[in-house]
């Protein structure tokens, strides 16, 4: 597509429920990447793929959050049981490759609430 | 102590005013990006510097590697510039970005 898409755009849940945010990177990117952003912070690294693989995971907060990338274009970032401390904006990013001379294009973000 | 501050916080000025905003790190890096964020969560990419100056249109980015140390400046700013300023690093060694606390700069006319 033009450009990194993410779904839904809003998403409103229940504390201890599941949710599944979608990322489609730009077709042909290879480094796919998962951020947080809590309100008046900047983003936070949450894991990093170059193709199907999790090159790096270490932002990952705890065991409630996977993310997949099983064909090595659309990514989905899991969370289980979900916690109010859970909202924030999770935004993806996707780039042409793992150099740092690429760019990165982000997505819009999804806006996650857990009430 | 966060790898990136930003400074300041917050910035308000009149349109036509020269802005600056600063960007500090504390860790060796690769490349540092400057972002725009508007309201609604969209990033923007507007530099990526490693050495040196870039301008584009009203805008310049430039870093001191050695002082660890970038700025962006807005010339005869505009109130369509209001936006949060993000200064993000790439870690030497790693493929992901650090990001500051952002920049909220609003441009009143």
């Amino acid at each position: 597509g033009a450009g990194v898409s993410q779904t839904p755009s809003n998403k409103v849940t229940e504390k201890g429920k599941y949710v599944e945010l979608r990322c489609d990177p730009i077709s042909g990117h290879t480094a796919l990447y998962w951020y947080r952003q809590s309100l008046g912070q900047g983003p936070e690294f949450l894991i990093y793929f170059q193709g199907t693989g999790a090159a790096d995971d270490s932002g990952l907060p705890n065991d409630r959050f996977f993310a997949v990338r099983p064909e090595g274009s659309v990514s989905t970032l899991k969370i289980q049981r979900t916690e109010r401390g859970d909202s924030a904006v999770y935004l993806c990013a996707s780039s042409p490759g793992p150099y740092v001379n690429y760019g990165y294009t982000f997505g819009s973000g999804t806006r996650l609430t857990v009430v | 102590k966060n790898e990136v501050e930003q400074s300041p916080q917050n910035l308000t000025a009149q349109e036509g005013e020269f802005i600056t905003i600063n960007c500090s790190y504390s860790v060796g890096i690769s490349a540092l990006h400057w972002l725009q964020q508007h309201p609604g969560g969209g990033i923007v990419s507007l530099f990526m510097l490693s050495s040196g100056k870039k301008k584009h249109g009203r805008l310049i980015a430039t870093i001191n590697i050695q002082e660890k140390h970038s700025s962006l400046h807005i010339t005869a700013s505009h109130p369509r510039d209001s936006a949060v300023y993000i200064c993000a690093v790439i870690i030497q060694g790693a493929q992901k970005l650090v990001f500051g606390q952002g920049t909220r700069l609003t441009i009143n006319p």
